[in-house]
C-alpha cells in the first residue's frame, strides 16, 4: 500500500523559514516525480512544485518562485521542500503528492499545517 | 480566479445524476492535456477519483465516471448516494505554466 507521511509544518512568524519533508513507502519512490500542493484555509487546491523523479528536473508555481526550493533524497525516500520568506497567505495545509503516468496525483498524504503569523 | 473553472455548488436528491463541469484554454485541456478528477471528503486530502479523463482506480465504484472534450471535461455521478457529499476538483497540466493546474472546486451537497 502506497503511503505518503509529511511533517516539518507548524507556526513561523512572517519572514521566517521552515523545511516540510514527505516520506514515502509501498512503492520505488526513485521511480515517480512528487509535487506539492498546498491548500489554503477554506480554499481550494493549489499546485506549488514537482520535481523530477532524478530529482534533476525542478518546476515552481509563480507564487513561490525564488522562495521556496523542492528537493528529493531517493535513498532515504523523502521529497523535501524548503520554504523560506514565508508570508502570511503562505499559510496551508501542504500536501505530497505521487505523480503517474497520466499526470494525476494518484496518492496524497495527510498533510500538514504551516501557520505563517506573528 | 483558478485557471480551470469549475462552478462552486451542485447539488440533487439521492439516487438522482449530477455533473460537474471544468473548463479550461488551449494551454492545458485544449492542447490535450488529460485531465483528472479528486474527491475531497471534510477534514480529509484528496483522493484520486478519476485519471487519464475517464479512467477509474480501483476501488472507485462505476457510478463515477469522467469525459473531456475539446477545451472542457465533465464529472458525472450517478446513482448518488449521502457519502458523495465532498468538494470536486479538476486537474490538469498547462504548458504556459509547466505545471499542475486545478478547479477552484465544486460541492457537492446531496439533498
Amino acid at each position: 500500500e502506497v503511503q505518503l507521511l509529511e511533517s516539518g509544518g507548524g507556526l513561523v512568524q512572517p519572514g521566517g523559514s521552515l523545511r516540510l519533508s514527505c516520506t514515502g513507502s509501498g512503492f520505488t519512490f526513485s521511480n515517480y516525480a512528487m509535487n506539492w500542493v498546498r491548500q489554503a484555509p477554506g480554499k481550494g487546491l493549489e499546485w506549488v512544485s514537482t520535481i523530477s523523479a532524478s530529482g534533476g528536473r525542478t518546476y515552481y508555481a509563480d507564487s513561490v518562485k525564488g522562495r521556496f526550493t523542492v528537493s528529493r533524497d531517493n535513498s532515504k525516500n523523502t521529497l523535501y521542500v524548503q520554504v523560506n520568506s514565508l508570508r502570511a497567505d503562505d499559510t496551508a495545509v501542504y500536501y505530497c503528492a505521487k505523480g503517474d503516468l497520466y499526470g494525476s496525483g494518484s496518492s496524497w498524504g495527510q498533510g500538514t499545517l504551516v501557520t505563517v503569523s506573528s | 480566479q483558478s485557471v480551470l473553472t469549475q462552478p462552486p455548488s451542485v447539488s440533487a436528491a439521492p439516487g438522482q445524476r449530477v455533473t460537474v463541469s471544468c473548463t479550461g484554454s488551449s494551454s492545458n485541456i485544449g492542447a490535450g492535456y488529460d485531465v483528472h478528477w479528486y474527491q475531497q471528503l471534510p477534514g480529509t486530502a484528496p483522493k484520486l477519483l478519476i485519471y487519464g479523463n475517464k479512467n477509474r482506480p480501483s476501488g472507485v465504484p462505476d457510478r463515477f465516471s469522467g469525459s473531456k472534450s475539446g477545451t472542457s471535461a465533465s464529472l458525472a455521478i450517478s446513482g448518488l448516494q449521502a457519502e458523495d457529499e465532498a468538494d470536486y476538483y479538476c486537474q490538469s497540466f498547462d504548458t504556459r505554466l509547466s505545471g499542475w493546474v486545478f478547479g477552484g472546486g465544486t460541492k457537492l451537497t446531496v439533498l
